[in-house]
């Protein structure tokens, strides 16, 4: 079974520049979420969608920080204009919504924004 | 979601039992403890919940006590592979996804 695929891996910007981040979770699974983890902290969730409908997203700096769920599969999270805070890995995750405690992690794409 | 607290940092000898604890005190009765861990430079990985009764699987053992305010995940013979953070959330089982990570504990698995 094929995994939580993220791209790009690594990206490098200067800030104020604008940066996409793309997620394809687990077929069939109907939940994705989209973290953020600064280096030495735990995963801190930014937003929440299940099929493409958003659950939750109190945490999503949105006027910086959007995100999208088209035809409930793919998701793109994006970022403008970027600050030197936003330097952190953007972790993807998807589960089944009947066992939404089991949460299947992509590689996550670190970004360093100079 | 309740708060969980977990010990920064452990070591282990490798081949030896890794015993982590993780402290979740208001825990309520719905809810789940779930452990993952996180290799370097990788995503979580899901290791095991449990509500009230003891768990078992391939990677590891949850021992959750009775009055559920504090838990346990055993990793019965460390190897160097399973150096890594280890995280415990306390979720309902319908939305973990949501709980607060916390900062974890790294164990180091040491030859």
């Amino acid at each position: 079974e094929a995994g939580v695929a993220q791209s790009p891996r690594y990206k490098i910007i200067e800030k104020r520049q604008s940066v996409a981040f793309w997620c394809n979770p687990i077929s069939g699974h109907a939940t994705l979420y989209w973290y953020q983890q600064i280096l030495g902290q735990g995963p801190k969730l930014l937003i929440q969608f299940q099929n493409n409908g958003v659950v939750d997203d109190s945490q999503l700096p949105k006027d910086r920080f959007s995100a999208e769920r088209l035809k409930g599969v793919d998701s793109t999270l994006k970022i403008q204009p970027a600050k030197l805070e936003d330097s952190a890995v953007y972790l993807c995750a998807s589960s089944l919504v009947r066992k939404t405690g089991e949460l299947f992690f992509g590689e996550g794409s670190r970004l360093t924004v100079l | 979601d309740a708060k969980t607290t977990q010990p920064p940092s452990m070591d282990c000898a490798e081949g030896r039992a890794a015993n982590l604890p993780c402290n979740h005190s208001t825990i309520s009765g719905n809810e789940y403890v779930y452990w993952y861990r996180q290799i370097h430079s990788q995503g979580p990985q899901y290791i095991i919940h449990g509500l009230k009764n003891n768990e078992t699987n391939e990677m590891a053992s949850l021992i959750i006590t009775e009055d559920r305010k504090s838990s346990t995940l055993i990793l019965p013979h460390a190897t160097l592979r399973d150096t890594a953070v280890y995280y415990c959330i306390v979720s309902h089982d319908t939305n973990a996804g949501k709980s607060t990570f916390g900062d974890g504990t790294t164990l180091t698995v040491k030859p």
